[in-house]
C-alpha cells in the first residue's frame, strides 16, 4: 500500500516568513495529492491540491510543487500571518492495492510567532 | 449546505458499552468515510462508501467495529464492546468523488473509560 512520510513534524516561523513542508510517497501510480489544513477542535479542510499532470500549482500565497520522478511534493506557504497557525496534512491515493483512498501524511504544527 | 453533521460531538463511555456514531454527508455526494485519529497513529481511514455501498473496509480495526450506511443521507459507525483503546476523535466526511476534495465534519470525541 501507499506509505506517505511527512517532514517536519513541527515548524514554527516568524510571521511573514515563509514555511515549507515536504512528503514522500512510496506508490508511483498515485495521481492525486491534496493538502489538508487542522485548525484546532475543527476537520481537516483542503488548502490546495494538485494532480500529476502538473508540476507546480498556486492560489494566492499557497503553491504546491510535485516531483513525480522523485515521489515527493512540497506546500510552501508565503509571507506567514499568525492564522496560518495550524497542523498540516499531505496526502496521496493508495493506487497498487486497488484501494484508491487517501493515505495521510502524520501531519506538521506549524506555528507562525507574531 | 450546512456541511457534514457528526453527532455526538463528544461521548463519554465506560469500557464494555455499545458506542454508535452518526453522520450526514453533503447532500449529492456519492462518497463517504470515516476516519479516526490519534496522536500516536494520526488520520487513518476505517472505510470508505461509495453510493450507499461499503468499498473497502480493510482500516477497520477489528470485528467490535462496524459501519453502515442505509440510505445517501446518513451513515453510522458502531463499537461493541468498546474499550480504552478505542478513545479518539473520529470524522466522517463526504466527497463527490473518490479523488476530489473531501469535507470534512467536526468529528466525534470519543472516550471510553
Amino acid at each position: 500500500g501507499e506509505n506517505v512520510e511527512q517532514h517536519p513534524s513541527t515548524l514554527s516561523v516568524q510571521e511573514g516568513d515563509s514555511a515549507v513542508i515536504k512528503c514522500t510517497y512510496s506508490d508511483s501510480a498515485s495521481n492525486y495529492f491534496p493538502w489538508y489544513k487542522q485548525e484546532l477542535g475543527k476537520g481537516p479542510q483542503l488548502i490546495i491540491d494538485i494532480r500529476s499532470n502538473v508540476g507546480e500549482k498556486k492560489d494566492q500565497r499557497i503553491a504546491v510543487t510535485l516531483n513525480k520522478t522523485a515521489k515527493h511534493f512540497s506546500l510552501h506557504i508565503t509571507e506567514t500571518q499568525p492564522e496560518d497557525s495550524a497542523v498540516y496534512f499531505c496526502a496521496a491515493p493508495d493506487m497498487d492495492t486497488g484501494r484508491r483512498a487517501l493515505t495521510f501524511g502524520s501531519g506538521t504544527r506549524l506555528q507562525v510567532q507574531p | 449546505d450546512a456541511g457534514v453533521i457528526q453527532s455526538p460531538r463528544h461521548e463519554v463511555t465506560e469500557m464494555g458499552q455499545e458506542v454508535t456514531l452518526r453522520c450526514k454527508p453533503i447532500s449529492g455526494h456519492d462518497y463517504l468515510f470515516w476516519y479516526r485519529q490519534t496522536m500516536m497513529r494520526g488520520l487513518e481511514l476505517l472505510i470508505y462508501f461509495n453510493n450507499n455501498v461499503p468499498i473497502d473496509d480493510s482500516g477497520m480495526p477489528e470485528d467490535r467495529f462496524s459501519a453502515k450506511m442505509p440510505n445517501a443521507s446518513f451513515s453510522t459507525l458502531k463499537i461493541q464492546p468498546s474499550e480504552p483503546r478505542d478513545s479518539a476523535v473520529y470524522f466522517c466526511a463526504s466527497s463527490p468523488d473518490r479523488e476530489a476534495e473531501q469535507f470534512f465534519g467536526p468529528g466525534t470525541r470519543l472516550t471510553v473509560l
